[in-house]
Formats: C-alpha cells, sequence, structure tokens
C-alpha cells in the first residue's frame, strides 16, 4: 500500500528566508507525486507535480521539488519565502495502477514571520 | 469553467438526521472522489468513482453513500448524521487513470450536534 509522511506538523520561517519542506513516501514502484497547498478556508490548489523524466520540477509561486528515488523523498523548496506563502502543504502519492487514488500526507503548516 | 463546485458551503446537522452534500464538476472528468479533512489528520478518501455508474469505498466509508449517474455530478449522502461526522469535506475531480492531478472544490463544512 502506498503511504506518505511529512515530517513536520508545523515550520515556521521569516519572510525573504529559504523554506524547505519534507515528504517521504512509500510506493512499489515510480510513483505519481504532487504538491498542493491549502490556504484557511480553500480547497487544495495544485502547486507541482512529477511524472516522470527531470527529478527537479518547477511549480508555480516559485515553487520547486526534487524526486530522489534513492531517498523515497518530495521535498519543496523555495528560494525566498513571501507572507502570502503562509498556508497549509500536502503531499500526496498517486497510484499508476489504481484509477487515479492518492494518498495525503497530514500536512505541514507554514507561518511566515514579518 | 466552474471546476469543481461544492454545496451546501456549510451546514449544522442534528444527529440522526440525513443530507446530501453535492458536488460537479465541468471538466469532463472521469475520476471523482470524496474526502474529509479534520485536524492533525490530512485529507482522508471516503468514496470515489472511476466513471459513471461506477463507485468504490475509500478508507472510511462508513456512514456515507455515494452514487454516480452522470459524469458531471457525484453527491455524498449521510444517512443518518452523527457527531463523528463534523469535518470539512472536499470533492475532487480529476482526469481517467494515468492522470492523477485532482481539481479540488472549496468545500463544505459540517457540524453535527
Amino acid at each position: 500500500a502506498q503511504s506518505v509522511t511529512q515530517p513536520d506538523i508545523h515550520i515556521t520561517v521569516s519572510e525573504g528566508a529559504s523554506l524547505e519542506l519534507r515528504c517521504n513516501y512509500s510506493y512499489g514502484a515510480t510513483p505519481y507525486l504532487f504538491w498542493y497547498v491549502q490556504s484557511p478556508g480553500q480547497g487544495l490548489q495544485l502547486l507541482l507535480k512529477y511524472f516522470s523524466g527531470d527529478t527537479l520540477v518547477q511549480g508555480i509561486k516559485g515553487f520547486e521539488a526534487e524526486f530522489k528515488r534513492s531517498q523515497s523523498s518530495f521535498n519543496l523548496r523555495k528560494p525566498s519565502v513571501h507572507w502570502s506563502d503562509a498556508a497549509e502543504y500536502f503531499c500526496a502519492v498517486g497510484a499508476r495502477t489504481n484509477a487515479g487514488k492518492s494518498t495525503f500526507g497530514d500536512g505541514t503548516t507554514l507561518t511566515v514571520k514579518p | 469553467n466552474a471546476g469543481v463546485t461544492q454545496t451546501p458551503k456549510f451546514q449544522v446537522l442534528k444527529t440522526g438526521q440525513s443530507m446530501t452534500l453535492q458536488c460537479a464538476q465541468d471538466m469532463n472528468h472521469e475520476y471523482m472522489s470524496w474526502y474529509r479533512q479534520d485536524p492533525g489528520m490530512g485529507l482522508r478518501l471516503i468514496h470515489y468513482s472511476v466513471g459513471a455508474g461506477i463507485t468504490d469505498q475509500g478508507e472510511v466509508p462508513n456512514g456515507y453513500n455515494v452514487s454516480r449517474s452522470t459524469t458531471e455530478d457525484f453527491p455524498l449522502r449521510l444517512l443518518s448524521a452523527a457527531p463523528s461526522q463534523t469535518s470539512v469535506y472536499f470533492c475532487a475531480s480529476s482526469l481517467r487513470q494515468g492522470v492523477n492531478e485532482q481539481f479540488f472544490g472549496p468545500g463544505t463544512r459540517l457540524t453535527v450536534l
């Protein structure tokens, strides 16, 4: 069965500082990997996704993520955080053979200090 | 495109009452799903559908029913609401198997007293 672990429940960074949110997955084959962002009171919005090919993927809002097969990780990064990035971030793994069913991590809440 | 729409946005029920959460998408997606979101527990899959007439259970299906009579609509029914069903419910849709990016609705915040 597939699973996702986001080790950090809550992260606080200063505005302008760099950010890395961790995601580890468990899946028997090459997975589909996603990062979603949820602003308060909103639904989830896709930031970026990895299906195959280049292991460094670029997303919206200046985010990027790197797929590392050897570490079963898909960490999200941003070089300079803005106050508007404060939100909850979810990593998800999708099964290639399971009709689009995804498994989500428990989320990481990002607080941005002025 | 409106994307994924959900109604109502907020709902308060008494224990034992029934209701239906509505979900519709206009992107011709074959796959639709319902999640519940509770603090510290991420999103948990309730039910999903891979096409009209086909539904299946997720990890927390008890107390919920679904049907998929059209590609566009995927309602979630609570037959007898319980306080444990107090949660925020999200509907999502995506293209067919193999293309798994999901589009989420704005959510329904349900309180069961």
